[in-house]
């Protein structure tokens, strides 16, 4: 099976930073990738699916990008509403692998 | 907007089979994919497996030979059947939908509120 990693586990931004997430598959997956938020006691949140697909509703700070291995999420001006850990996920084949997640707070 | 509702027991024994039911309101269960995944306390997503409306299911390999995931569409609901649980089991269980397509998976964009299972003697 796939393995997907995360870097890194967990970071601590201040209000307007830019951060960057890597998200990487041991197989290439092509763009069969997903990002999700979830905040401190809440559901998951489906944020991009195929690598770089914002759904409907996400705030425009939040990008995706890459293909095959090597996956990156970017929120361009980090806000307070945006403490969460955030999960990858592959869904290219079962399973549907989820990364270890990345815990995002502020400094 | 289609809603997910996960019921079952909160607190179950070693050994005993988990069942879990998600409830599908304000849309049809027809032509999507239907997941399990479930979160132990302080940790990370596992994704446990899904069932297609026709009753064809895909399970996660790790957890294969305690799971089975079934659909019924009269009632718009589908479940979740874990067999011989342990501590280990214990977690918050969610249930999600995916979109369907013939050649091509989706991700999960809708969640339910997920339940607490607890396993302890």
């Amino acid at each position: 099976d796939i393995q997907m990693t995360q870097s890194p586990s967990s970071l601590s931004a201040s209000v307007g930073d830019k951060v960057t997430i890597t998200c990487r598959a041991s197989h290439g997956i092509y763009n069969y990738l997903a990002w999700y938020q979830q905040k401190p006691g809440k559901i998951p949140n489906l944020l991009i699916s195929a690598a770089s697909t914002l759904q409907s509703g996400v705030p425009s700070r939040f990008s995706g990008s890459g293909s095959g291995t090597d996956f990156t999420l970017t929120i361009s001006s980090l806000q307070p509403e945006d403490v969460a850990t955030y999960y990858c996920q592959k869904y290219n084949s079962a399973p549907f692998t989820f990364g270890p997640g990345t815990k995002v707070d502020l400094k | 907007q289609v809603q997910l509702q996960e019921s079952g027991p909160g607190l179950m024994k070693p050994s005993e089979t988990l069942s879990l039911t998600c409830s599908v309101s304000g849309g049809s269960i027809t032509n999507y994919f239907w997941s399990w995944i479930r979160q132990p306390p302080g940790k990370g997503l596992e994704w446990i497996g899904f069932v297609y409306y026709t009753g064809n299911t895909i399970y996660n390999p790790s957890l294969k030979s305690r799971v089975t995931i079934s659909i019924d569409t009269s009632m718009n609901q589908f479940s979740l059947d874990l067999r011989s649980v342990t501590a280990a089991d214990t977690a918050v269980y969610f249930c999600a939908r995916s979109d369907y397509s013939p050649h091509y998976y989706y991700p999960m964009d809708v969640w339910g509120q997920g339940t607490t299972v607890t396993v302890s003697s």
